[in-house]
This record gives C-alpha cells, structure tokens and sequence, in this order.
C-alpha cells in the first residue's frame, strides 16, 4: 500500500483558496488518488478522483503532477462550511477495494 | 436511493451486553465495508464483504467482534461481550466494485456507548 503523508491541520479564512497537499511516494502504476471529505458528526463523502494532471468538479480541483509521487486538492473560495477533515487515499484495482484512511487533514475554516 | 442506511444512529449500553449494529447497502452494490471511528485512532477497515461473502476482516479486533451478511441488502455487525473501550462510531460503506477508481458511500454511522 502507498505511504501517505498529509499536514494534520490547516487554518484558512473565508473567501480565501486552500491547497493541500498529499505525498504518496510510493504509489504503484495503477493507484489511483482520491479525497474523501468528512463533517463532524457524518461519514466521509467522496469529492474527487484523479489518476493524472487534473482534475476539476463543481468542489474541487485534483492537481497531479508527471511523477504523481504527490498530488494537491484544491478548494476555491473556501467558506465556513468546508470545515471539516480531509482523506487522500490511494489505492488501485490490486488491492481489492479496500479504502484505508490517513489520519487526514483538519481544515478549519474562519470568519 | 436513500443512501447507505444505518441503525441505530446511537446506542448506549452497559459492559458485557450483546450490541448489534445494522447496514442496509446501496442496491445494486457488491462490496460492503465496516468501519470504526476513534479520536485515537481514526477510522479503522474492520472488515469487507464482497456479495456478501467477507473477504478481509483482518482489521476485526477481537473475536468478541463478529459481522454478517445474510443477503444483498442487509449487514450486521455484532459486539459480545461490549467492553468501554468499543465505545466509537462505527461507519458502514459500500461500492459498486473494487476498482481503483470506485466511489465508496457512508452511511451516516452509529455511535456506539459502552457505560
């Protein structure tokens, strides 16, 4: 399984843009790297997937450079609502399903 | 679909009772997973089924832990005896496959008292 290294928390103010970033050095040919997003009180709900370059949805975007040993989500114009904690995960079809969660990032997000 | 669907959202209980906690899956998915979630320890893969047979339940921590799943739609996960230190949330899962690229769907979990 790839190692994964993430900041255990980060402060941001509202309307700001938040960039964390996920260290995955070992991460094997077919991983792929995905964000799940957790509210206090909920359970993790998917954001984003990516495999290479970028990515961007309606919540996010997924930056994943050429050697994809890292990758960056990005959150625009944070509100106090994107409070909460952050998962990278990586995995690939090799692992048969199994999602194994970090310790995540704690976003906090203020006025 | 209403969602990965989960009962009790919260249950208290006294040591040494039986406690059994309950998933329905999304329909139509073929892997279910059950989770535990600690400030400790963060979030734990107990075990995983795929069509209903468990596949990885390397992550159960005792055999006080047992977890089924009789049909497609329906999962339990049962504690006997219940101790305090099991006191945590626990989180039901599932996916449509178990491809790299799978979105996985939590319930909205049980919190789980052990007085």
């Amino acid at each position: 399984l790839a190692k994964i290294t993430q900041p255990i928390s980060m402060d941001s103010y509202e309307g700001q843009e938040v960039n964390i970033t996920c260290s995955h050095n070992n991460i094997a040919t077919n991983d792929y790297i995905t964000w799940y997003q957790q509210f206090p009180s909920q359970g993790p709900r998917f954001i984003i997937q990516g495999y290479k370059t970028k990515v961007t949805n309606e919540v996010a975007s997924l930056f994943i450079p050429a050697d994809r040993k890292s990758s960056t989500l990005s959150l625009p114009r944070v509100s106090l609502s994107d409070t909460a904690v952050y998962y990278c995960l990586v995995g690939g079809d090799n692992q048969g399903g199994k999602l194994i969660f970090g310790q995540g990032t704690e976003l906090s997000v203020k006025p | 679909d209403a969602g990965v669907i989960q009962s009790p959202r919260h249950e208290v209980t006294e040591m040494g009772q039986e406690v059994t906690l309950r998933c329905k899956p999304i329909s139509g998915h073929d892997y279910l997973f059950w989770y535990r979630q600690t400030m400790m320890r963060g979030l734990e893969l107990l075990i995983y089924f795929n069509n209903n047979v468990p596949i990885d339940d390397s992550g159960m921590p005792e055999d006080r832990f047992s977890a089924k799943m009789p049909n497609a739609s329906f999962s339990t996960l049962k504690i006997q005896p219940s101790e305090p230190r099991d006191s945590a949330v626990y989180f039901c899962a599932s996916s449509l496959t178990n491809r790299g690229n799978t979105e996985a769907f939590f319930g909205q979990g049980t919190r789980l008292t052990v007085v």
